[in-house]
């Protein structure tokens, strides 16, 4: 129950494609879904992060979408650029908690 | 800006070592955690710290040990490395008082043990 599924494990997407990778969770306790950037060399890093009190957050050419009900979140990139060439992971927590749970992060290539 | 170092970027090791890896981070934040990170199967955690002195173990800590003297410096032991603990190593860091739940990540040290 408290695992987060994330799928696809790898996606190649043709520049100024839209790029979305999915995660699923169990736990209904969970109350903040972030997801985390990371490129080669560097450690993750966060990106953006959503309350269960919104369905939809932007920040520029990124979107969090959630699902509630079905217990899903979604990051969408529109326009996707070489630059967003990363591994990108999804994860939850609870409030009380400052242990995230993480899901096993989707490799993003963006072909030029 | 939050900066988390970590004391070798890769590191080459002999089965049957002890291994010991840093981190320092300079923002005073109390809690501390160390990752390992496998392909397809995203961050694990292996240890964590709640504040000086304090420890808990995570999803994985057989055969790691960690050591929190100073509140910016969190050290994860590996008391006799084999070679299953090839893997990349993170550590991040986090203020107990924050509106969410950011942690703040190191470059990762790449270690592989022969």
């Amino acid at each position: 129950q408290q695992q987060v599924k994330q799928s696809p494990q790898s996606l190649i997407v043709q520049k100024g494609g839209i790029s979305i990778i999915n995660c699923a969770y169990e736990n209904t306790a969970f109350d903040y879904f972030p997801w985390y950037q990371q490129f080669p060399g560097k450690g993750p890093a966060l990106l953006i992060a959503i309350r269960p009190d919104v369905s939809e957050k932007k920040e520029g050419r990124f979107t969090i979408s959630f699902n509630k009900s079905a217990k899903q979140f979604s990051l969408h990139i529109m326009d996707s650029q070489p630059g967003d060439s990363a591994t990108y992971f999804c994860a939850a927590s609870t409030g009380s908690n400052y242990q995230l749970i993480w899901g096993a992060g989707t490799k993003l290539i963006i072909k030029p | 800006d939050v900066k988390v170092t970590q004391s070798s970027r890769y590191l080459v090791k002999r089965t049957g070592e002890k291994v010991f890896l840093e981190c320092v981070q300079d923002m005073d934040h109390e809690n501390m955690f160390w990752y390992r990170q496998d392909p397809g199967l995203g961050l694990r955690l292996i240890y964590f710290s709640y504040d000086v002195k304090m420890k808990e173990k995570g999803d994985i800590p057989e055969g790691y040990s960690v050591s929190r003297e100073k509140k910016e410096r969190f050290s994860l032991i590996l008391e006799s490395a084999s070679t299953n603990q090839t893997s990349m190593y993170l550590c991040a860091s986090r203020p107990v008082f924050m509106s969410y739940n950011e942690q703040f990540f190191g470059p990762g040290t790449r270690l592989t043990v022969l």
